[in-house]
């Protein structure tokens, strides 16, 4: 089963708008990380951040964690018709089994 | 650019029927891992390994799904019999370590059991 919850699970916006996914979850984690995945494809790592981290950066990318509220959010900027993809948050759990716990991702599309 | 290389692409199969899978990971690249992803989820992993071991398959139906390693490299994952549930993308990745590290993934295998 996956653990905690993307949300929206579905997102429609404007070439050069900004989009904003969130991911939840319910252990302590060591980080967290997001991929992409194109329609049929494998997944694409974009950016992975640790637990003592608040917020990072990558190009258009933004994503900040809060550990407190057990939450994440993702932030891309200027959007473009070539972002159309999944995104998924991963989380690595601070002991026992240490592989990625994937949500159910969110599923942006870019109109040009 | 290294990739993870898997094959076949799709495969097509009755219920009933064995099937294999194959992954050839990033060179150098100690940890591997299966996932699988049902149509519209994220990946579940089925198996993670440490070179040639197997590290966690706890998630891994062991009375029809096997997996190997056994050189450290490559690895191969198989249903017998495939059932159609089985139906899903099944994806292979590998990591430089099992701590902290991002993953590598392949294009995946689309597997439809008929």
């Amino acid at each position: 089963s996956q653990q905690g919850e993307e949300d929206p699970q579905a997102l429609s916006i404007q070439e050069g708008e900004n989009a904003t996914m969130n991911c939840s979850y319910k252990t302590s984690i060591n980080n967290l990380q997001w991929y992409r995945q194109n329609s049929g494809r494998g997944l694409v790592h974009l950016i992975l951040i640790r637990s003592n981290e608040r917020e990072k950066h990558s190009g258009r990318l933004r994503v900040t964690l809060d550990t407190s509220k057990k939450s994440s959010s993702l932030l891309i900027t200027a959007s473009r018709a070539a972002d159309t993809a999944s995104y998924f948050c991963a989380r690595q759990k601070v002991t026992g089994r240490r592989a990625l716990t994937f949500g159910s991702g969110t599923r942006l599309q870019v109109q040009p | 650019e290294a990739e993870v290389a898997q094959s076949p692409r799709y495969k097509i199969t009755e219920k009933s029927q064995a099937v294999a899978f194959w992954c050839d990971p990033i060179s150098g690249h100690a940890t591997l891992y299966w996932y699988r992803q049902i149509l519209g989820q994220g990946p579940e992993l089925l198996v993670q390994f440490q070179d040639e071991s197997v590290v966690d398959d706890s998630q891994l139906p062991k009375d029809r799904f096997s997996a190997e390693r056994l050189k450290g490299v490559d690895s191969t994952l198989k249903i017998q019999p495939a059932e159609l549930g089985d139906s899903a993308m099944y994806l292979c990745a590998s990591s430089s370590g099992a701590l902290e590290y991002e993953q590598y993934f392949g294009p995946g295998t689309r597997l439809t059991v008929t």
